[in-house]
């Protein structure tokens, strides 16, 4: 299985902030990586595909970037809502496999 | 407008099988290029990776969960359905499931809300 590591595990920052969370994958999956946010008591939501395809609908302060085996994510202005965890998954091999997680939280 | 709706035990004994259902609307399960998956997410902890079955029949499984679990669809009922055996209280965790589209060359795209599975005596 592939091993997905992601850093930091959490990240205190304050409103207004640019965070970058990392992502590395223990063999090279191209670009084939996606990003998750998921608030509490919620199902995650896909926030980008392909390392670096915005999905519809999210805001364009999230980017992603990357390819082989390291990826970030990074949000250019922490707002109120995006205090939440947030997760990378790759989908080059089965069987699919997630980071464990960064929780962004308010510092 | 896509909707994943998972249904089943909200408690199973230790040993028994557990049956997930995932009822999907606005698409089909028959489209090329469709694919409905299972992840599950212990209560406090990281999102795993269980199963995944396309369009076309063809299935995915978690090496270290394959002899338990069985992945089915049922076309005429927009259903997909996980069966795993023999749980345990390790397996007590939420279970989702999301929908694939291989045209998109994303990974899952729409998610149900989800559902609590307690593996207890």
């Amino acid at each position: 299985d592939i091993q997905m590591t992601q850093s930091p595990s959490t990240l205190s920052a304050s409103v207004g902030d640019r965070v970058t969370i990392t992502c590395r994958a223990s063999q090279s999956i191209s670009n084939w990586l996606a990003w998750y946010q998921q608030k509490p008591g919620k199902a995650p939501k896909l926030l980008i595909y392909k390392a670096s395809t915005l999905e519809s609908g999210v805001p364009s302060r999230f980017s992603g970037s990357g390819s082989g085996t390291e990826f970030t994510l990074t949000i250019s202005s922490l707002q109120p809502d995006d205090f939440v965890t947030y997760y990378c998954q790759q989908y080059n091999n089965y069987p699919w496999t997630f980071g464990q997680g960064t929780k962004v939280e308010i510092k | 407008q896509i909707t994943l709706k998972e249904s089943g035990p909200t408690l199973v004994k230790p040993t028994q099988t557990l049956t997930l259902t995932c009822t999907v609307s606005g698409f089909s399960l028959t489209t090329t290029g469709v694919g409905v998956g299972w992840i599950r997410q212990p209560p406090g902890k990281a999102l795993e990776w269980l199963a995944l079955i396309y369009w076309d029949d063809d299935k995915r499984y978690s090496p270290s969960l394959k002899n338990r679990l069985t992945i089915t669809k049922d076309t005429s009922k927009n259903q997909v359905v996980l069966t795993m055996t023999n749980v345990g209280p390790v397996d007590t965790a939420t279970y989702y499931c999301a929908r694939r589209l291989l045209s998109r060359a994303s990974s899952y795209d729409f998610w149900g809300q989800g559902t609590l599975v307690t593996v207890s005596s």
